[in-house]
């Protein structure tokens, strides 16, 4: 129940197209939603959250779409680059009152090709 | 702002030895600050969380006599990983809460053990 399943594993997108990352949880105690971005060698970077009383969050090129009923929540790159290509991970946050960490999901490697 | 930093960013010991990783938030303040370790193309798996001043929690599975945590401020924690071997070689990544703002976590660019 602390899972979090994300697809694809892999994606090559064109340069200029639509870049989506698609999350799934089955814990409905999670409270806060957030995607890092991670280049190789490097400790992962936070680019946008949400939080579930929210269905839509936009930042820049990046989208959250959040769906609480259905418990999924996907990320939008809009306009991809190449400079986006790198691992993309998705996270939850379960607070438990004494302890609040996050449950990061499998990760995407995306690849945006000229 | 939100920036962490670890030292060092590679290192390379001899089984046996004991290796020291230190993580600090350099523009804030943390309450909380998160050890995470992660291998080649994997996802990132926590091993504690650790709070100023007080004893770190571990995850189930991680020893906490190998890994030893310290929380000695707002701005330091360190992982020491003692009798290193081998299978202890690994990308090892902190992360900081930012005191004030109770969700986002902020991570520092991460250390590559390497334990011949």
């Amino acid at each position: 129940q602390q899972q979090v399943k994300q697809s694809p594993q892999s994606l090559i997108v064109q340069k200029g197209g639509i870049s989506i990352i698609n999350c799934a949880y089955e814990n409905t105690a999670f409270d806060y939603f957030p995607w890092y971005q991670q280049f190789p060698g490097k400790g992962p970077a936070l680019l946008i959250a949400i939080r579930p009383d929210v269905s839509e969050k936009k930042e820049g090129r990046f989208t959250i779409s959040f769906n609480k009923s259905a418990k999924q929540f996907s990320l939008h790159i809009m306009d991809s680059q190449p400079g986006d290509s790198a691992t993309y991970f998705c996270a939850a946050n379960l607070n438990t009152g004494t302890a609040s960490k996050l449950t990061f999901g499998t990760g995407t490697r995306l690849q945006v090709t000229l | 702002g939100a920036v962490v930093s670890q030292h060092p960013s590679w290192v390379i010991c001899k089984s046996g030895t004991s290796v020291k990783i230190e993580c600090r938030s350099l523009d804030f303040q943390a309450t909380t600050m998160f050890w995470y370790r992660q291998f080649p193309k994997q996802s990132l798996m926590l091993m504690a969380t650790s709070n100023e001043g007080s004893k770190a929690t571990y995850e189930q599975g991680v020893e906490k006599d190998k890994f030893l945590i310290n929380h000695a401020s707002l701005t330091l924690s360190t992982l020491t990983v003692t009798s290193a071997h081998p299978e202890d070689s690994s990308f090892y990544i902190c992360s900081a809460r930012w005191y004030g703002r109770s969700y986002e976590q902020y991570f520092g660019p991460g250390t590559r053990l390497t334990v011949t």
